[in-house]
């Protein structure tokens, strides 16, 4: 089966830098992706990495290491707005089943 | 707007009865996932669908079920309701890719 791991909460202070970690474990693996949810809306996607590195996306970059099972988003130059919760998800199986963490919840603070 | 229809939004209902939930999916995409989210809890992933087959189950209880049809949309079924059920399900569609999913708005399920 898959599981993932991520930090339930995390505050930061506006202006500054966050990162977020998620370490899976999957039978299968296609690749990692991020999502954002504020509260009472709907998941989006962030970004998506398939192979070992850094991709960047604006203030938002995500770096996968296929051999540590490991990932991490960062967020840069926070805003308030960016407080929401920030899930990753593993796309396994042959037809790419997603799988999602459980979230962490980020508070971004004056 | 991402392209994912869920009906309805809001579905207030009593225990023990049964609801249909509804998805289109964006055009052309062949893989809908749904998921359940209860208050403050992360996505639990239900069932996924791919061109009308069902093709991952994940932690769906027996009373649910699904399907997806010829032209693609999904529905959820849930029957012999209990509190515990009350909850946003999400919708999701991806294309054969699967590397971003696009997510409905949600339908809010309450169960009295």
């Amino acid at each position: 089966g898959q599981s993932l791991e991520q930090p339930s909460e995390v505050t930061a202070v506006e202006g500054a830098i966050v990162q977020i970690n998620c370490t899976y474990q999957t039978s299968g693996f296609y690749g990692l992706s991020w999502y954002q949810q504020h509260d009472g809306g709907a998941p989006t996607f962030l970004s998506y990495n398939a192979l070992d590195g850094l991709e960047e996306t604006g203030r938002f970059s995500s770096f996968l290491s296929r051999s540590d099972s490991y990932g991490y988003l960062l967020l840069q130059e926070l805003q308030m707005k960016d407080s929401a919760s920030y899930f990753c998800a593993v796309n396994s199986g042959g037809y790419q089943k997603v799988t999602f963490g459980t979230g962490t919840k980020l508070q971004v603070i004056p | 707007d991402s392209g994912v229809t869920q009906t309805p939004k809001h579905l207030i209902t009593a225990t023990g009865q049964r609801v249909t939930l509804r998805c289109s999916p964006r055009s052309g995409d062949l893989s809908v996932y749904w998921y359940q989210q209860s208050l403050d809890q992360g996505l639990q992933f239900l069932i996924q669908y791919y061109n009308g087959e069902e093709r991952a189950k994940g932690n769906i209880l027996e009373r649910f079920s699904a399907q997806q049809f010829p032209d693609l949309h999904s529905e959820l079924n849930l029957s012999s309701l209990e509190l515990g059920d009350s909850a946003l399900y999400f919708c999701a569609s991806s294309p054969s890719t699967g590397a971003e999913a696009f997510f409905g708005q949600g339908t809010r399920l309450t169960v009295v």
